[in-house]
C-alpha cells in the first residue's frame, strides 16, 4: 500500500513545552487517523479526519488535515509525562479500504 | 464489554516450532484484522477475515503462515517452523464493519509479543 511519511522520527520535549508530528502523503487521502502507541502498549485510536482543512481538538491535543487532503499535523500543547509514546498517522489502503496503512511514528519522549 | 482480546500476551519458541497466537474481537464485531510490528517500525497489515472466511490475506507471507476465524471460538493466526524473523509484536484489531470510510475504527487488542530464540 502506498506509504506515509511521519517527522520527526523522534522528539524529546521539556514537560510544558509543545509538540508537533507531521504527516504526508503523495497522493490524496479519502481520510486520515491518528493513533497513539505507549511503550509496551496497542495502538490506540485518537480521532479521523475526512474533510478537507478540518482541525479538531481533544484537550491538549490539535489535529488538523490539509486543504488537498495530503498532510496532516498533530499538535500537542505543553506536554505532559502522561503523552509519552508513539503517535502514528494512519491511512486507509486496500480495494475495500480497510488495511491500515501505518506512518513509522513519532516517538515522543518527555523529560519531566 | 470487553475488548479485543489475544493470548497469549508473551509467546517464546524455537526455531523450527510452531506459534498459535488467538484473538477474540469485541462482542458484536465479526471482522477481524492481524497486523505485525517490528521494532521500532509501524504495524503492516497482514490478513483480514470474517467468520469462516478468509477475504484479504495479501500482507501474509506466502509460506509457514496462516490464518482462521472459524464459525467458533477465536481467530487463529499460525506460524509454522517460526525463524528468528518472525519475531514481531502481532496485534489483532476488529471492527463491526469492513468499510472504513463510514467513520469506523478498528480496535486492537493488546498483542502477543512472539520471541524466536
Amino acid at each position: 500500500g502506498q506509504q506515509v511519511m511521519q517527522i520527526p522520527q523522534y522528539q524529546h520535549v521539556q514537560e510544558g513545552e509543545d509538540f508537533t508530528t507531521y504527516c504526508n502523503s503523495s497522493t490524496t487521502l479519502s481520510n486520515i487517523q491518528w493513533y497513539k502507541q505507549r511503550p509496551g502498549g496497542h495502538p490506540v485510536f485518537l480521532i479521523q479526519l475526512v474533510k478537507s482543512g478540518e482541525v479538531k481538538k481533544q484537550k491538549r491535543l490539535t489535529f488538523q488535515f490539509g486543504e488537498a487532503k495530503k498532510n496532516s499535523s498533530l499538535h500537542i500543547t505543553a506536554t505532559q509525562t502522561t503523552d509519552v509514546g508513539t503517535y502514528f498517522c494512519v491511512r486507509n489502503s486496500g480495494a475495500g479500504s480497510y488495511q491500515l496503512t501505518f506512518g513509522k511514528g513519532t516517538k515522543l519522549s518527555v523529560i519531566p | 464489554n470487553a475488548g479485543v482480546m489475544q493470548n497469549p500476551r508473551h509467546l517464546v519458541r524455537r526455531r523450527g516450532q510452531e506459534a498459535r497466537l488467538r484473538c477474540s474481537p469485541m462482542k458484536g464485531h465479526s471482522h477481524v484484522y492481524w497486523y505485525r510490528q517490528l521494532p521500532e517500525e509501524g504495524l503492516k497489515f497482514m490478513v483480514y477475515l470474517q467468520k469462516e472466511n478468509i477475504i484479504d490475506e495479501s500482507g501474509m507471507p506466502k509460506e509457514r503462515f496462516s490464518a482462521e476465524f472459524p464459525k467458533e471460538g477465536p481467530s487463529i493466526l499460525r506460524i509454522q517452523q517460526v525463524v528468528r524473523g518472525d519475531s514481531a509484536a502481532y496485534f489483532c484489531a476488529s471492527s463491526p464493519r469492513a468499510s472504513l470510510d463510514t467513520g469506523d475504527t478498528q480496535y486492537f487488542g493488546p498483542g502477543t509479543r512472539l520471541t524466536v530464540l
